[in-house]
């Protein structure tokens, strides 16, 4: 299986900040990685996929960027709703796997 | 936009059989694959399967020897069974719909199901 690693596990940030998060492939998965968000008690939500393209309806505040085994996903101006955990999936084989989480929580 | 919904038993005895249906509204059930994707408690995701609306299917290998998953587009609906449960199983199981690009571009709103021994 492909070992999906994020980094850090979590991460404090204020309104307005910048912040991105790492994921790593144990792999080469060339742009085949997707980001999703997760609110508390609500189900994932696809934000971007191929590595850096936005899915509809997704704020462009949200940049992905990567290709092989090292991508980011970095949130710039973060807003109050952006508080959540993030995960990566890896997208190139199966069984698809996803990274641990990153939990962006506010300062 | 596609809306999807779980359906089952929230409490299952250990050794026994999970059973859970999704049910699919809007969208064509022709073109994507159904799949399923799991969280125990506090902690990440796994993905579980899909069934593609032929019938044909794909699984996770961990759990593979378990897991029985069909569909009935008639009804708009697909199902996951996954037989002799452990605590270890106890989740929200979440399903989801895969464009065919190995993302998951919707998913339902998940379901706890508790394994009691």
């Amino acid at each position: 299986d492909v070992q999906m690693t994020q980094s850090p596990s979590s991460v404090s940030a204020s309104v307005g900040d910048r912040v991105t998060i790492t994921c790593r492939a144990s792999q080469d998965i060339d742009t085949w990685l997707a980001w999703y968000q997760q609110r508390p008690g609500r189900a994932p939500r696809l934000l971007i996929y191929a590595a850096s393209s936005l899915q509809s309806g997704v704020p462009s505040r949200f940049r992905g960027r990567g290709s092989g085994t090292d991508f980011t996903l970095t949130i710039t101006s973060l807003q109050p709703e952006d508080f959540a955990t993030y995960y990566c999936q890896q997208a190139n084989r199966f069984p698809l796997t996803f990274g641990g989480g990153t939990k962006l929580e506010m300062k | 936009q596609v809306q999807l919904q779980e359906s089952g038993p929230r409490l299952v005895r250990a050794s026994e059989t999970l059973s859970l249906t999704c049910t699919v509204s809007g969208g064509s059930m022709t073109s994507d694959r159904w799949s399923w994707v799991r969280q125990p408690p506090g902690m990440g995701l796994e993905w579980i399967g899909y069934v593609f609306h032929n019938g044909y299917t794909n699984s996770n290998p961990s759990l593979k020897s378990r897991i029985t998953m069909s569909v009935d587009t008639s009804k708009r609906q697909f199902s996951l069974k996954m037989s002799s449960v452990t605590a270890a199983d106890t989740a929200v199981y979440y399903c989801a719909r895969d464009s065919g690009m190995n993302r998951l571009d919707d998913w339902g709103q998940g379901t706890l199901v508790t394994v009691s021994s």
